[in-house]
């Protein structure tokens, strides 16, 4: 089967960096996904890694490298808008379309 | 345009009864989705549609009926609700290009 690790929480302040890993144990896959998910809201793509290396989209990058199983995603000059939960998803071989979702890393940004 | 659209945001249902989730995206996407979501659970596949015409059980699928009546609308129906059920579900479209789900606002349930 299919499994995604994330850290539970994670904190930082203001202006710093912060790296959100993700380790899968999958068969094969397309590629790596990020959501981002605020409180009440629904998640929302951030990026995807089709392939090994890293992807930037303004102050977010993430990370992929299929020999090591690990992924990341890279949050650089926090905001405090960037407390939310954040999410990494695999598309298995044998899973069609469908994404398998981590369990999420919640991320509170302080002052 | 509305993307992905969801009926109705919140309900409260007693157990045994029945209803139908509805959702409806405008982007002209081939494949739809049905997660639920429980607090520190992360997002649970129920049930996909890879195109119209075709279903597919996620990892969750018992308790659950699906129907993709049109490439626009994927509903998810819960024939007997028990408490188990009480989530947010959220409907979710993909972009066969970039892979990009596009998710609705999701539908608070409540089975007591």
């Amino acid at each position: 089967g299919q499994s995604l690790e994330q850290p539970s929480e994670v904190t930082a302040v203001e202006g710093a960096i912060v790296q959100i890993n993700c380790t899968y144990q999958t068969s094969g896959f397309y590629g790596l996904s990020w959501y981002q998910q605020h409180d009440g809201g629904a998640p929302t793509f951030l990026s995807y890694n089709a392939l090994d290396g890293l992807e930037e989209t303004g102050r977010f990058s993430s990370f992929l490298s299929r020999s090591d199983s690990y992924g990341y995603l890279l949050l650089q000059e926090l905001q405090m808008k960037d407390s939310a939960s954040y999410f990494c998803a695999v598309r298995p071989y044998q899973a069609g379309t469908a994404l398998i979702f981590g369990k999420g890393t919640t991320l509170s940004v302080s002052s | 345009n509305a993307g992905v659209t969801q009926t109705p945001k919140f309900q409260v249902l007693k157990t045994g009864q029945s209803m139908t989730l509805q959702c409806a995206q405008d982007m002209n996407h081939n494949s739809m989705y049905w997660y639920r979501q429980d607090p520190g659970m992360g997002l649970r596949l129920i049930y996909y549609s890879a195109s119209e015409g075709t279903t597919d059980k996620g990892e969750v699928p018992n308790g659950y009926n699906v129907s993709r009546l049109n490439k626009r609308e994927f509903s998810l129906r819960l024939e007997s609700a028990a408490p188990s059920q009480t989530s947010v579900y959220f409907c979710a479209s993909q972009d066969s290009q970039t892979y990009e789900q596009y998710f609705g606002p999701g539908t608070r349930l409540t089975v007591t």
